[in-house]
């Protein structure tokens, strides 16, 4: 079993719609949870961090977490073309957080 | 302007010819580490270190080696590279607490 799973997608939705995105982890030991999103060819860029359950929102980006279901899920609302990209959830393996464990990745493609 | 910075960008050798991929970042950030990504098999985690002289092996460390003699730099060294090492490798670093901040990216080829 993958520690960090993620459906590969690709995940399509129209412009302007809410897209979700999910993820699953292996370890409950787990503390902190990270999205980044990643373009073709491109460096991943960190766009949210949760660490304690509930929603935490910024901007149209909306990350959730529960740890007793051991998901984290990326709401994104208003998708735009330039939200196309693939994400990665990301999940610490060890306290002080630098062992981060990333999952395959959510290939999301938003059409007009 | 605030970034992680590797070099070079591409990189192509031949097996078994020491090869160093350099990383610099700019932020004072106290942890940094190195990922290479493949196909399918998405982004791992070689090595990673806490602060200079402190580094520890992530999930796939065979082939390489990493030194913080300085606090900004991370370089990465592929003292006998071989073609399954062929890769796109990520340097990144972080503070507490948050995320890391990812590099462009080194490509490299090994034939």
């Amino acid at each position: 079993q993958k520690e960090v799973e993620q459906n590969s997608g690709p995940l399509s939705v129209p412009e302007g719609a809410i897209a979700s995105l999910n993820c699953t982890y292996s370890d409950r030991g787990s503390q902190s949870f990270f999205w980044y999103r990643q373009y073709s060819g491109k460096s991943p860029e960190l766009i949210m961090s949760i660490y304690s359950n509930g929603d935490k929102e910024d901007g149209r980006f909306t990350a959730q977490l529960n740890k007793a279901s051991q998901y984290v899920s990326l709401l994104i609302r208003d998708s735009q073309p330039s939200d196309s990209a693939t994400y990665l959830c990301a999940v610490n393996r060890d306290n002080a957080g630098n062992m981060l464990t990333f999952g395959g990745g959510t290939r999301l493609m938003v059409k007009p | 302007e605030a970034q992680v910075t590797q070099n070079p960008r591409y990189l192509i050798t031949v097996t078994g010819k020491k090869l160093t991929v350099t990383c610099s970042q700019n932020m004072n950030h106290e942890y940094m580490s190195w990922y290479r990504q493949d196909p399918g098999l998405g982004l791992r985690q070689i090595y990673y270190s806490m602060n200079v002289e402190v580094t520890d092996k992530g999930d796939v460390p065979e082939g390489y080696k990493v030194s913080r003699k300085e606090k900004r730099n991370f370089p990465l060294i592929l003292e006998s590279p071989s073609p399954n090492q062929t890769s796109l490798y990520f340097c990144a670093s972080r503070q507490d607490p948050y995320g890391y901040t990812f590099g462009s990216g080194t490509r490299l080829t090994v034939v």
